[in-house]
């Protein structure tokens, strides 16, 4: 079974902290790496991909990918109270496509 | 552009019932998506179609669920008889392509209640 493994948290960090979010994958096949952020009872919406091992920057996001060790991570920098939301790790690639969705990290970000 | 358009937003219906969801994607998207999502967990893929192929469908319970994607347009999403453990959110979502690397946009979603 392949599987995308998230903290569930809740993760509370302070306004203007870095806010660290992490993902274990299970297929080493996998080719993309997406992450998605959901406000309660809203759909997910897409902050990043990244395909290529290293780092990858938007804005104050930074996604992490270390294929070897099959790690995804989200980095937040400066974060804000509207960064509260869950965060959802996806991965896809492997078997026709697939995307496998992790459960999602809680992050509060207290003012 | 529009965004990806689903109907109903909420559903309350008795187990054993029947309901139907609909799903139009962005123009022009090739891939359409749907998901479950159950709360507190991610979504997980129910079936995806390349215009108006199945090219995945290993999660669908095939006993009740059914979903069709008409002329590579919309899309319906059918569960008959429902039960108690199909409450959750139903997720539409399309895609420009069909690769791995494609962007997925989301619906709002059809929130369904069995009772």
């Amino acid at each position: 079974q392949k599987e995308v493994e998230q903290n569930s948290g809740p993760l509370s960090v302070p306004e203007g902290a870095i806010a660290s979010l992490n993902c274990t994958y299970s297929d080493r096949g996998s080719q993309s790496f997406f992450w998605y952020r959901q406000y309660s009872g809203k759909s997910p919406e897409l902050i990043m991909f990244i395909y290529s091992n290293g780092d990858k920057e938007d804005g104050r996001f930074t996604a992490q990918l270390n294929k070897a060790s099959q790690y995804v991570s989200l980095l937040i920098r400066d974060s804000q109270p509207s960064d509260s939301a869950t965060y959802l790790c996806a991965v896809s690639g492997t078997g026709g496509f697939k995307t496998i969705f992790g459960a999602g990290t809680r992050l509060f970000v207290k003012a | 552009e529009a965004g990806v358009a689903q109907s109903p937003r909420y559903k309350i219906i008795e187990k054993r019932q029947s309901v139907a969801f609909w799903c139009n994607p962005i123009s022009g998207h090739a891939t359409l998506y749907w998901y479950q999502q159950i709360l507190g967990q991610g979504p997980k893929l129910l079936i995806q179609f390349q215009n108006n192929g199945v090219v995945d469908d290993s999660q669908l319970p095939k006993d009740r669920f059914s979903a069709e994607r008409l002329k590579g347009v919309d899309s319906t999403l059918k569960i008959q008889p429902a039960k108690l453990e199909d409450s959750a959110v139903y997720l539409c979502a399309s895609s420009p392509g069909w690769g791995s690397t494609d962007t997925q946009y989301f619906g709002p979603g059809t929130r369904l209640t069995v009772l």
